[in-house]
């Protein structure tokens, strides 16, 4: 069936350091993807999706780019921050009706100093 | 800052007892949305209403958790009998539509412990 798979457990990164973050999708027609990310102790929240109009989503100085020939869409910063450290999700929205949205595992992001 | 608000923030049960969590979607969503976040932080589809009509629900949903969407009231999840599997982060989310490129909201979730 359809499926994500998104980097998976803890990533730990230096303040400065580039983020890439993966997502693979596997699906008979392309799905939605979105990027969630949750603080601790607050909403998830929507942070990227995948359908812009051709334009590269960006939020927050992050992107991510849909590419159908290797079903990804990895999220990339290019300087991690202090308060980028949060859980984030990888999702899917296949196309079919009675809309649900399903969470890859989700990485959990540790920025230190 | 979320709009979406669940009550209480805390649940702390007993095994068998009834847990009961409440949530009032952002105004003017619809579509509401209930998922369990497990221990490891992964995401389980419960239900998702449209109004107040089922859309899709999972089997465990089916057997042990009854959750209703009423109009000009909260919408609610109910476990009828509590089990320590069932210790979890439970959060409603709403959208505007149930289309498939429409945002989804959460709220901040109501963290059941079963004692």
């Amino acid at each position: 069936g359809d499926s994500v798979t998104q980097t998976e457990g803890l990533v730990t990164l230096t303040e400065g350091l580039p983020v890439m973050l993966n997502c693979t999708y596997q699906s008979t027609y392309s799905p939605f993807l979105f990027w969630y990310v949750q603080h601790l102790n607050e909403a998830p929240k929507l942070l990227l999706k995948s359908f812009t109009d051709n334009k590269r989503p960006e939020h927050q100085g992050f992107h991510a780019t849909l590419h159908k020939s290797s079903s990804s869409f990895h999220l990339q910063k290019s300087s991690a921050q202090l308060s980028d450290s949060a859980l984030y999700y990888c999702a899917w929205v296949s196309g079919g009706s009675n809309y649900k949205l399903t969470f890859g595992k989700g990485t959990l992001l540790t920025v230190t100093p | 800052n979320s709009k979406v608000i669940q009550t209480p923030r805390y649940l702390v049960k007993g095994q068998g007892q009834k847990a009961k969590m409440r949530c009032i979607p952002e105004k003017g969503h619809p579509v509401v949305f209930w998922y369990q976040q497990n221990k490891n932080n992964e995401f389980k589809f419960l239900i998702n209403f449209q109004n107040q009509e089922v859309l899709q629900q999972i089997d465990m949903t089916e057997k042990r958790f009854s959750a209703e969407c009423p109009s000009n009231s909260p919408c609610s999840l109910e476990i009828q009998s509590s089990e320590a599997g069932d210790s979890a982060l439970y959060l409603c989310a709403s959208s505007l539509s149930g289309g498939a490129n429409t945002e989804v909201f959460f709220g901040k979730g109501t963290r059941l412990t079963v004692v």
